[in-house]
């Protein structure tokens, strides 16, 4: 499969625990992002990497979000002292160039903070 | 006010059944328009772009008004598979951040 791979596909935790994400974007795109989706809201931005420099982030990542990008390849997404309110869908998505070029997701990262 | 707005739906039609939904955006500096298709508990995948000038591909026809800001989205001879979550999608001015609607939701019916 050379689609973007994400993983755990499923992680349940307690609050207060922390939590890390996987993203394997295709190999050969350099633009990587984040989003997150609640039930019945369609996905929000998160943050946005290219190769390894992470340009935006948005408002909605609170201090205990961080990701990374080390040598452009995959990235990780971390939470740390998670909340019930951080249970949601992470998805990580790529592209090469411009997102006006196709943005492929991967299958997501189904959190629940318990 | 949200960037993209869509009415949630959900629109429950007739197999063979036409159905159209709209979307609307805010940042007239907007560049790109598409519409992603998302099934349930599935990543959205992209359905079609939406031109200017309006594009069809196969039973879907995709309009744009720039000047009311709105998008639509028709679908002709509704099939059972295209029972799914239509998103409306923005490229904001910058060429990277893909603004989402909440997502019209289409149940097709034998």
């Amino acid at each position: 499969d050379t689609g973007v791979s994400q993983n755990p596909r499923h992680k349940i935790t307690k609050r207060g625990q922390n939590v890390t994400f996987r993203c394997d974007p295709i190999s050969e795109h350099n633009r990587l992002y984040w989003y997150r989706q609640t039930l019945g809201q369609g996905p929000e931005f998160l943050t946005y990497f290219q190769n390894e420099a992470q340009l935006e982030k948005s408002r909605l990542l609170s201090d205990r979000f961080s990701a990374e990008r080390p040598k452009g390849s995959f990235s990780t997404l971390e939470i740390q002292r998670t909340e019930q309110g951080d249970s949601a869908m992470y998805l990580c998505a790529s592209s090469l160039g411009p997102v006006g070029n196709t943005i492929y997701f991967g299958e997501g990262s189904w959190l629940t903070v318990v | 006010r949200k960037e993209v707005e869509q009415d949630p739906g959900p629109f429950n039609v007739p197999e063979g059944a036409t159905v159209a939904f709209n979307c609307t955006y805010s940042n007239s500096a907007s560049q790109s328009f598409f519409w992603y298709r998302q099934d349930c508990r599935k990543e959205p995948k992209l359905l079609m772009s939406v031109y200017s000038s309006g594009n069809e591909d196969g039973r879907f026809t995709a309009q744009l008004n720039r000047a009311s800001q709105y998008i639509s989205l028709l679908i002709r001879d509704s099939k059972l598979s295209d029972s799914a979550t239509y998103l409306c999608v923005v490229l904001s001015s910058n060429d990277y951040k893909l603004s989402f609607g909440a997502g019209t939701t289409v149940t097709v019916r034998a």
